[in-house]
């Protein structure tokens, strides 16, 4: 089955600053990687996704990059500010597209 | 709209009692799954349906049984309540069959078994 190995596990940033979070999938068939940002204590919540069949999707300070040959995405946020400090999820889906598989998680500090 | 909601919020277990976890989402959607959420790890799916009637085995269904009778509800049980068990289980739905839509979580139950 699919498995997605997420990094950092951990990420430290000044407030401002950029934070990159990288994401490799072991199925070539995958074509959906949602992001999703979990708040302590509270439920995971969609921040932006991309298919297979773009390269690139952005979403105000935040974007995602795909690279279908090299089988991994990655999550940019730029101008970081202290309300994204959560943990950030990635996922791909399975060949049929009907489960997901999430990666361990990053943990975001942003320092003001 | 309510959305996903999941009751209790909170359960103690001790090692072998059952229990059923409900979720219910009134947004008529057809895809529902759950997930665990162990400390410092990602979400492991248990179970899913796609939609009335269909239920279908994720990356960790054993111990854990669902069904599907109506659109709205997707309760989880738990047969014989196992320490491993000790988690934070949410569950989802979304609108397609598919993946490719948002998936909603609920707010989650934290369980504890002793």
């Amino acid at each position: 089955g699919e498995n997605v190995e997420q990094h950092p596990s951990t990420l430290s940033v000044q407030e401002g600053d950029s934070a990159v979070i990288k994401c490799t999938y072991s199925d070539s068939a995958s074509n959906y990687f949602p992001w999703y940002k979990q708040e302590l204590g509270k439920r995971p919540q969609l921040i932006i996704d991309i298919r297979s069949n773009v390269g690139e999707k952005k979403d105000q300070r935040i974007a995602v990059t795909l690279n279908k040959t090299a089988k991994h995405f990655s999550l940019h946020i730029t101008e970081t500010q202290p309300e994204d400090s959560a943990v950030y999820f990635c996922a791909a889906d399975n060949n049929a597209g009907n489960m997901l598989t999430f990666g361990g998680g990053t943990r975001l500090m942003v320092k003001p | 709209n309510a959305g996903v909601t999941q009751t209790p919020k909170f359960q103690v277990l001790k090692t072998g009692q059952s229990m059923t976890l409900q979720c219910a989402q009134d947004m008529n959607h057809e895809y529902m799954s759950w997930y665990r959420q162990d400390p410092g790890m990602g979400l492991r799916l248990i179970h899913y349906s796609v939609g009335a009637g269909i239920t279908d085995q994720g990356e960790v269904p054993n111990g854990y049984n669902v069904s599907r009778s109506t659109t709205e509800d997707f309760p989880l049980r738990l047969l014989s309540a196992a320490p491993s068990q000790t988690s934070v289980y949410f569950c989802a739905s979304s609108y397609t069959t598919g993946l490719e839509e948002t998936q909603y979580f609920g707010p989650g139950t934290r369980l504890l078994v002793l």
